[in-house]
This record gives structure tokens, C-alpha cells and sequence, in this order.
């Protein structure tokens, strides 16, 4: 059983062109997290999708970022017009059901560099 | 929603020595999640504790979850260099919809 696959591993963006990230859930799972990361630090929550639907994205900034995750195919976080700040570590985490029942599984991340 | 707390934020021990991470929350914990971040990995799960005063092992680690599930301890007997990583408790109800939050790691480093 394959896990949480993500691409690509590494992505450099100049500022202001778009960066499109993907992420495969584990076979059978429906909710799909996006966390990201700064260097040494926490993991911080971005946005949480259920097939179709998005169910908070309260951890999202309003502008230039948005998530999908379509019927058929893999979850997107995309991010318009990057800027040196959206340099992170970004990862996808799927789970078969609630948090408080299931626990995550994260892909290996997708690491952005803008320059 | 809240937030979990944890410290310390970084440890540094002597191979051999034990080592304890500690998570707290102002209010009571519906039940507590760990992960461990390896240096340039993911998060990956580690446990889950649910009842109140709740113990459990895995190997030479021994995970506690506090008698008014406020707080939760993860401790580690006797490090080892591959115990090195980030440990991470997280809250499954952090979040409006219940999406897991995570406290702020502590970073564990083991010198050989």
C-alpha cells in the first residue's frame, strides 16, 4: 500500500510565478491536510479537504493560496505570485477518517525555494 | 482553537541519557496525538492516548497522558543516536472542524 505521495520533492520559483503542489492520498483515505513548515519550526496547519470540499482552510492566507481536491486525482495547493516568504517546506497528510479517530500519515513534503 | 504547548523546546543529551518532552494544554484534552520528525523528514505517527492517567510503551519509550488530561509526557530511556528528531504532540480537536493540531516540537539532539 503506497503511502501519501507527494511532488515534486524540491520546487524553485522566481517571485511572482505560481507554484503548483500535488498530493496523492494512502489508497482508501478521503481527508487531505496541508501543513507547512519554516526551518526549525512547528508545523503549521494551512487547510484541511474532504473530497470536493473544502472544510477549513482557516490556517490559509486569503490571498494568493488555494487547495482543491478534485472527485478524480490528486490535491493541489497552489500558490499565485510567490513571494521570498512562501519558502517553506509544504506537507500533505491524508487519514481514513477524523483526526480523533485516525491518525496522519504525511507524504516526504515538497520543499519551495523562491528566489 | 487552542494550542498545545510544549517544552522544552530543544534538548541536548549525552547518548545513554534519558530524555523527557512535555505537552500542555488550558484545557482538557479530548485525547493526544505524538509524531517524531526525523532531520529532513516527515512527521510520522507515533501514538495515540486517549483515557485519562493512560500509560503506554513502545520499546524504551513511555508515553503518559496526565490523570486531567491536560498535559501528556513522552520520555525516553537510555537515547540513542537514532532517537534524534523532533517530537511533536498534537491535538485532534485543535482545529474548528477537528483537524490536528500540533504543538511547536521539541528538538532532540544525541552526542555519541
Amino acid at each position: 500500500n503506497a503511502g501519501v505521495m507527494q511532488n515534486p520533492r524540491h520546487l524553485v520559483r522566481r517571485r511572482g510565478q505560481e507554484a503548483r503542489l500535488r498530493c496523492s492520498p494512502m489508497k482508501g483515505h478521503s481527508h487531505v491536510y496541508w501543513y507547512r513548515q519554516l526551518p526549525e519550526e512547528g508545523l503549521k496547519f494551512m487547510v484541511y479537504l474532504q473530497k470536493e470540499n473544502i472544510i477549513d482552510e482557516s490556517g490559509m492566507p486569503k490571498e494568493r493560496f488555494s487547495a482543491e481536491f478534485p472527485k478524480e486525482g490528486p490535491s493541489i495547493l497552489r500558490i499565485q505570485q510567490v513571494v521570498r516568504g512562501d519558502s517553506a517546506a509544504y506537507f500533505c497528510a491524508s487519514s481514513l477518517g477524523r483526526t480523533y479517530n485516525s491518525p496522519l500519515h504525511f507524504g516526504n513534503g515538497t520543499r519551495l525555494t523562491v528566489t | 482553537g487552542q494550542q498545545v504547548m510544549q517544552i522544552p523546546q530543544y534538548q541536548h543529551v549525552q547518548e545513554g541519557e534519558d530524555f523527557t518532552t512535555y505537552c500542555n494544554s488550558s484545557t482538557t484534552l479530548s485525547n493526544i496525538q505524538w509524531y517524531k520528525q526525523r532531520p529532513g523528514g516527515h512527521p510520522v505517527f507515533l501514538i495515540q492516548l486517549v483515557k485519562s492517567g493512560e500509560v503506554k510503551k513502545q520499546k524504551r519509550l513511555t508515553f503518559q497522558f496526565g490523570e486531567a488530561k491536560k498535559n501528556s509526557s513522552l520520555h525516553i530511556t537510555a537515547t540513542q543516536t537514532t532517537d534524534v528528531g523532533t517530537y511533536f504532540c498534537a491535538d485532534p480537536y485543535g482545529g474548528s472542524q477537528g483537524n490536528l493540531i500540533f504543538g511547536k516540537g521539541t528538538k532532540l539532539s544525541v552526542k555519541p
